[in-house]
């Protein structure tokens, strides 16, 4: 059975920076591209961004509230993917996912499996 | 303001058949195929319809998608009680260079 398990949220304050972790099991996690999704609470889902698998380069793509903020990378031999958050500003606050689309390869969706999310609270 | 365009809510009675709403542009529903989750309460999002209009193993023939153009509809028919959620269309956005979300629909049942 496919898993991932998010870790390391908590509360943080502005300007600081704080790493998550996404862990898989069930499946071959090299294979994936793995994306990370948050929603602040109360709203909608907002795409991070995403790291390809080492095959396609282990490229990453972030969105552009993030970019420069924010780092995404993996290791494979742990089956783990982090996601680096510094600068860390109030807008981030948000229950952090880690997604993998429904087959492995290139295409980073549709997103099939989820974790079920880690809390991220930015605050003073 | 999500790129791509939802009504914020949706409602029917059981056994009605409702549909739900996503408009975007040329960049992304126009070039890229759509997906659609559903949101429980309190819980992770679920994948219910990819490539417009596919169903992962699991969900049942109740819900449907399909596209015309730069918008995309889900249809939901046979409406059940266990289906009120909030339902999230997505597409890859080609100008962006990333995903992008509606905002959310949230269907009740009446």
């Amino acid at each position: 059975e496919v898993q991932l398990v998010e870790s390391g949220g908590g509360l943080v304050q502005p300007g600081r920076s704080l790493r998550l972790s996404c862990t898989g099991s069930g499946f071959t996690f090299g294979d994936y591209v793995i994306s990370w999704v948050r929603q602040a609470p109360g709203k909608g889902l907002e795409w991070v961004g995403l790291i390809k698998s080492k095959a396609y380069g282990a490229t990453t793509d972030y969105a552009a509230s993030v970019k420069g903020r924010f780092s995404i990378s993996r290791d494979d031999s742990k089956n783990i993917a982090y996601l680096q958050m510094s600068s860390l500003k109030t807008e981030d606050t948000a229950v952090y996912y880690c997604t993998i689309p429904l087959r492995p390869g290139f295409s980073s969706g549709p997103f099939d499996s989820w974790g079920q999310g880690t809390l991220v609270t930015v605050s003073s | 303001q999500s790129v791509l365009a939802q009504p914020p809510s949706a409602s029917g009675t059981p056994g009605q058949r409702v549909t739900v709403s996503c408009s975007g542009s040329s960049s992304n529903i126009g070039s890229n195929t759509v997906n659609w989750y559903q949101q429980l309460p309190g819980t992770a999002p679920k994948l219910l319809i990819y490539s417009n209009n596919y169903r992962p193993s699991g969900v049942p023939d109740r819900f449907s998608g399909s596209k015309s153009g730069t918008s995309v509809s889900l249809a939901i028919s046979g409406l059940q009680a266990e289906d009120e959620a909030d339902y999230y269309c997505a597409a890859w956005d080609d100008s962006l260079n990333g995903w992008v979300f509606g905002a959310g629909t949230k269907l009740t049942v009446l």
